[in-house]
């Protein structure tokens, strides 16, 4: 069975450091990947998705950048962070060719930026 | 335009209710899908229900069902029997396209309370 891994699940991380979050997903080949945003309180904003190995489409224009270095490898990362930039972040993955497959979540990663 | 709009911020059920949860959506596009997410305090996201546009039928998983009306574009999540596990944050989205809907579009999301 598929499953996805994200890591770490909590992060304290000061103004300007950067940042690197992973995920990986395991049983499948060729997925769709994603990077949210979820602020406190709201719904998700679409950062990033890849649909193979170094291909990558931003959605939002920010500070913050990702990379697929691998089939199954997905990562978010930043030079400098912004205060801005805390919140709660969800990798996920779905099969590339079928749409009636859901996307399925990590467990997501709380970043607070002090 | 919003693709997928949620108007209920919040809402409350007594146990063992059903409830009801609107959700439309906004596509030119004949093949898409829709689908409903579960989002406990702990902050996984949580498949519940697929509606495809061509489905004849509405869904039901469980306890879950989805109350799909094309023409006015609604796909509505209705939960029975209501638990106190149920008490959540609940996401309608939607994929457009068959073959090549890579991007989920969200709703802003329903805060469900289930009251003892």
């Amino acid at each position: 069975s598929q499953t996805i891994h994200q890591w770490p699940a909590t992060l304290v991380q000061p103004v300007g450091s950067p940042l690197s979050l992973e995920c990986t997903v395991e049983g499948t080949s060729n997925p769709n990947l994603y990077w949210y945003r979820q602020a406190a309180g709201r719904g998700l904003q679409l950062l990033f998705y890849s649909v193979g190995i170094g291909q990558i489409s931003s959605e939002v224009p920010q500070n913050l950048s990702a990379s697929r270095p691998q089939d199954r490898q997905f990562i978010l990362s930043s030079k400098k962070l912004l205060l801005s930039d805390s919140g709660f972040y969800l990798c996920a993955w779905s099969v590339g060719l079928a749409g009636n497959q859901p996307q399925h979540f990590g467990d997501g990663t709380r970043l607070s930026i002090l | 335009a919003q693709k997928i709009t949620q108007t209920q911020p919040g809402m409350f059920v007594q146990e063992k209710e059903a409830v009801t949860l609107d959700c439309t959506y906004d596509t030119s596009d004949p093949s898409y899908g829709l689908f409903w997410y579960k989002q406990p305090s702990s902050g996984e996201m949580i498949f519940l229900i697929y509606q495809g546009s061509y489905d004849q039928q509405n869904a039901t998983e469980g306890r879950y069902s989805l109350n799909f009306q094309k023409a006015r574009k609604s796909a509505n999540l209705v939960i029975s029997a209501s638990q106190l596990g149920d008490s959540a944050m609940y996401f309608c989205a939607m994929r457009e396209g068959q073959d090549t809907g890579n991007q989920f579009y969200f709703g802003t999301g329903t805060s469900l309370t289930v009251i003892p």
